[in-house]
């Protein structure tokens, strides 16, 4: 079955401890990337990469981090989070190309920092 | 930053209705996709429209796009409580980032 998988789904730390949230796909998507969704904001982007080794910024890159050394996995980082990154995260990824596709979408991880 | 808008931002409606939901945006796109979000859990894409295309019809689902006022709608006939979601457009506007995403329209149907 095609899907996004993403751990934890639900998350509850404190200031200042470095978290990671894994996102694997399995449709041998190039292209990945990272949203947060916030009440009211709709859907920002964070970080996305095209392949393997790149990654770009997006919108709201501010306290993450992000690394794509295998197609599959683009784990999302926070180094030292803070209660601003208190957010629900969810993790896409799609075909690469001229005629962009669909994005596919994890389930989303809900994040809480105390 | 948003490229598209949804319009209303939430819809309450009757079973047996149809729903309408419009989304603007502000620069020139290679299509624009609807997504559907169920409370708290992943988007599902809907259904995608080119930018040369008027029309596109997918169930009960038909969106328009009107390119020249950079607009697009979404029609969800004969609506069910099943379809109680928000609803999100995003634009492609061919950059590196892909799709871009609106503020969403928040739809109940009311059993």
């Amino acid at each position: 079955e095609a899907q996004v998988t993403q751990n934890p789904r639900y998350l509850i730390t404190v200031t200042g401890k470095k978290l990671t949230v894994t996102c694997s796909q399995n449709m041998n998507h190039e292209y990945m990337s990272w949203y947060r969704q916030d009440p009211g904001l709709g859907l920002r982007q964070i970080y996305y990469s095209m392949n393997v080794e790149v990654t770009d910024k997006g919108d709201v890159p501010e306290g993450y981090k992000v690394s794509r050394k295998e197609k599959r996995n683009f784990p999302l980082i926070l180094e030292s989070p803070s209660p601003n990154q208190t957010s629900l995260y969810f993790c896409a990824s799609s075909l690469w190309g001229r005629n962009t596709g669909e994005l596919f979408f994890g389930e989303g991880s809900r994040l809480t920092v105390l | 930053s948003q490229q598209g808008e949804e319009d209303p931002q939430a819809l309450s409606i009757q079973e047996g209705e149809n729903a309408t939901m419009n989304c603007s945006y502000k620069t020139s796109i290679n299509n624009l996709q609807w997504y559907r979000q169920n409370s708290g859990r992943g988007l599902v894409h809907l259904i995608l429209i080119r930018s040369n295309e008027r029309e596109k019809h997918s169930g009960r689902l038909r969106v328009t796009l009107d390119t020249s006022k950079k607009s697009s709608s979404l029609l969800i006939t004969a609506s069910r409580a099943a379809d109680t979601a928000s609803y999100f457009c995003a634009t492609d506007s061919g950059s590196a980032r892909q799709l871009t995403f609106g503020s969403g329209t928040q739809l109940t149907v009311l059993p």
